[in-house]
C-alpha cells in the first residue's frame, strides 16, 4: 500500500529560527513529490518536485527530492510568524491522484 | 497560479436534505477534478477523481451512491451529498489539475465546510 509518512507532526520554534521538515514515501509508478502549505483554509501549492537532487526554492522556502532514499524536506529559513501552519507532503503517481501525508503543524512563536 | 473557486464557502442543513458543492476551474480548463474530505486536525482524503464527460472514479470505501458527482464542463465540476447525516459534516475540498497528465499540479478550492444538524 502506497504511504507518505511526514515528520515531525507537529513543531513549535521562534522567529528567525531555520526549520526542516521531513517526508518519506513508499509508493509504487512514483512522478512528483508535492508539498503544500494549508493555513485555515485549502492548501495553497508550494513545490513539486519530479529529479533528485534539484533544489526548487521561493524565498525563504526551500525543497529537495532525494528519489534514491525516498524521501524529501521542505526547509524554511528565518522563520516568520506568518509561516504557522499546517505543511502537506503528497506524492503523485501515474494516475495523478494526490497521496497525503498526514501533515507537520508549525507553530512559530513572535 | 491557477485559481480553483468553490461554492457554497459554508452550508449547514438538516439530517436527511441534499447539498451540493460545486467546484470550478476560473482561469483554466481542467479535464480531471478530486474531491477531498477533511476531518479537523487530519490530513486531506482522496474520495473520487472525477473526469470531464464520464463516471467518476471513487476510492475505496467512499459510496458512490451517497455522494454523487457529475463533471458536466471542463470547468465544473459538483459533489451532492446526498441523505445527509451529522457524520457527514466535515471539510470538503476540491482540487483542479491544470492539464493533462499526472505531472501536472493540481490547485486547490478554498473548500466548504459542511455541517449537518
Amino acid at each position: 500500500e502506497d504511504k507518505v509518512v511526514q515528520s515531525p507532526l507537529s513543531l513549535v520554534v521562534h522567529e528567525g529560527d531555520t526549520v526542516t521538515l521531513n517526508c518519506s514515501y513508499e509508493v509504487t509508478n512514483f512522478r512528483s513529490l508535492l508539498w503544500y502549505k494549508q493555513e485555515k483554509k485549502a492548501p495553497t501549492f508550494l513545490f513539486m518536485l519530479t529529479s533528485s537532487g534539484i533544489e526548487k526554492k521561493s524565498g525563504r522556502l526551500s525543497s529537495i527530492l532525494d528519489k534514491k532514499e525516498l524521501f524529501s524536506i521542505l526547509n524554511i529559513t528565518a522563520t516568520q510568524t506568518g509561516d504557522s501552519a499546517v505543511y502537506l507532503c503528497a506524492y503523485s503517481g501515474n494516475t495523478g491522484k494526490l497521496i497525503f501525508g498526514q501533515g507537520t503543524t508549525l507553530q512559530v512563536k513572535p | 497560479g491557477a485559481v480553483v473557486s468553490q461554492h457554497p464557502s459554508r452550508v449547514i442543513c438538516k439530517s436527511g436534505t441534499s447539498v451540493k458543492i460545486e467546484c470550478r476551474s476560473l482561469d483554466f480548463q481542467a479535464t480531471t477534478m478530486f474531491w477531498y474530505r477533511q476531518f479537523p486536525k487530519k490530513s486531506l482524503m482522496l474520495m473520487a477523481t472525477s473526469n470531464e464527460g464520464s463516471k467518476a472514479t471513487y476510492e475505496q470505501g467512499v459510496e458512490k451512491d451517497k455522494f454523487l458527482i457529475n463533471h458536466a464542463s471542463l470547468t465544473l465540476s459538483t459533489l451532492t451529498v446526498t441523505s445527509a447525516h451529522p457524520e457527514d459534516s466535515s471539510f470538503y475540498i476540491c482540487s483542479a489539475r491544470d492539464g493533462a497528465g499526472p505531472e501536472k499540479t493540481q490547485y486547490f478550492g478554498p473548500g466548504t465546510r459542511l455541517t449537518v444538524l
